[in-house]
C-alpha cells in the first residue's frame, strides 16, 4: 500500500515568512509524529498525535512552531516567522496505535527539506 | 527524557568484512529498539528491531543484540556490500510512544 507522503519535497523561503508542511500518514495509522533532522544530526522529536487525544507538543522548539491534524489523518506543521536556524529536513512518521506499554514501528515519509535564506 | 549515545559516528569497512555499531541508552524502562537505515536524500527505513524480551534477533546479514543490564544494544552487519553504505540510526523507546534517536553512524563500504 501507499507509504507516508509529504509535501512539498523542498521549500525555500525568506527569513520572516511563514511556511506550512504537509504529511499524509499511512491509511489506518492513528499515531503521527513530526521530527526535525538538521544536517549530519539525528532525529529530533517535535510533536506527536494519537487519534483524538491532545497532542504531545513537548518537542516543539519555540512558539513559532505549531501543528494540527485534521480528521485524524493529514497533518500540517506550521513555522511562523522562519529563521535561518529552522533550515533542516522535517520528517513525518506514522504508526499503528501503540499497544499498552509497547511502542510500535514508525514508518517515515520522504521529508521536506526547508531552506531559510 | 531518554538519552541515546551511538558509536562510532563514521565507519569504513572493506567489502565482505563485518560492521558493528553500538548504542547505549539511559532509561531502564525502554522496551523497543529499532534500527533505521537512511541512504543519501532518502527517508529512514526500518531494517531490524528488537524488543526487551529477547536478547538477539537476526535477519539474513543483519543482527541486533540487546544487553538490558548494561543498557546497550548493537547492530551487526556481516559480509558487507556496497549497497550497505548509508547512515544508520539506533533508537530506544521512552514512555508509551516516543523514540529517542542516536546521532547516526555513516557507514562506507569500500569495494
Amino acid at each position: 500500500g501507499a507509504g507516508v507522503s509529504q509535501s512539498p519535497s523542498n521549500k525555500v523561503t525568506e527569513k520572516g515568512k511563514d511556511v506550512e508542511l504537509r504529511c499524509d500518514p499511512i491509511s489506518g495509522h492513528t499515531a503521527l509524529y513530526w521530527y526535525r533532522q538538521s544536517l549530519g544530526q539525528g532525529l529530533e522529536f517535535l510533536i506527536y498525535f494519537q487519534g483524538n487525544s491532545a497532542p504531545d507538543k513537548s518537542g516543539l522548539p519555540s512558539d513559532r512552531f505549531s501543528a494540527e491534524r485534521t480528521g485524524g489523518s493529514v497533518s500540517t506543521l506550521t513555522i511562523q516567522r522562519t529563521q535561518q536556524e529552522d533550515s533542516a529536513v522535517y520528517l513525518c512518521a506514522s504508526s499503528l496505535k501503540p499497544a499498552g506499554g509497547l511502542t510500535d514501528t514508525q514508518y517515515f515519509g520522504p521529508g521536506t527539506r526547508l531552506t531559510v535564506l | 527524557g531518554e538519552n541515546v549515545e551511538q558509536h562510532p559516528s563514521t565507519l569504513s569497512v572493506q567489502e565482505g568484512d563485518s560492521a558493528v555499531i553500538k548504542c547505549t541508552y539511559s532509561d531502564s524502562a525502554s522496551n523497543y529498539f529499532p534500527w533505521y537505515k537512511q541512504e543519501l536524500g532518502k527517508r529512514p527505513q526500518l531494517i531490524i528491531d528488537i524488543r526487551s524480551n529477547v536478547g538477539e534477533k537476526k535477519d539474513q546479514r543483519i543482527a541486533v543484540t540487546l544487553n538490558k543490564t548494561a543498557k546497550h544494544f548493537s547492530l551487526h552487519i556481516t559480509e558487507t556490500q556496497p549497497e550497505d553504505s548509508a547512515v544508520y540510526f539506533c533508537a530506544a523507546s521512552f514512555g508509551d510512544y516516543k523514540l529517542s534517536f542516536g546521532a547516526g553512524t555513516t557507514v562506507t563500504v569500500r569495494a
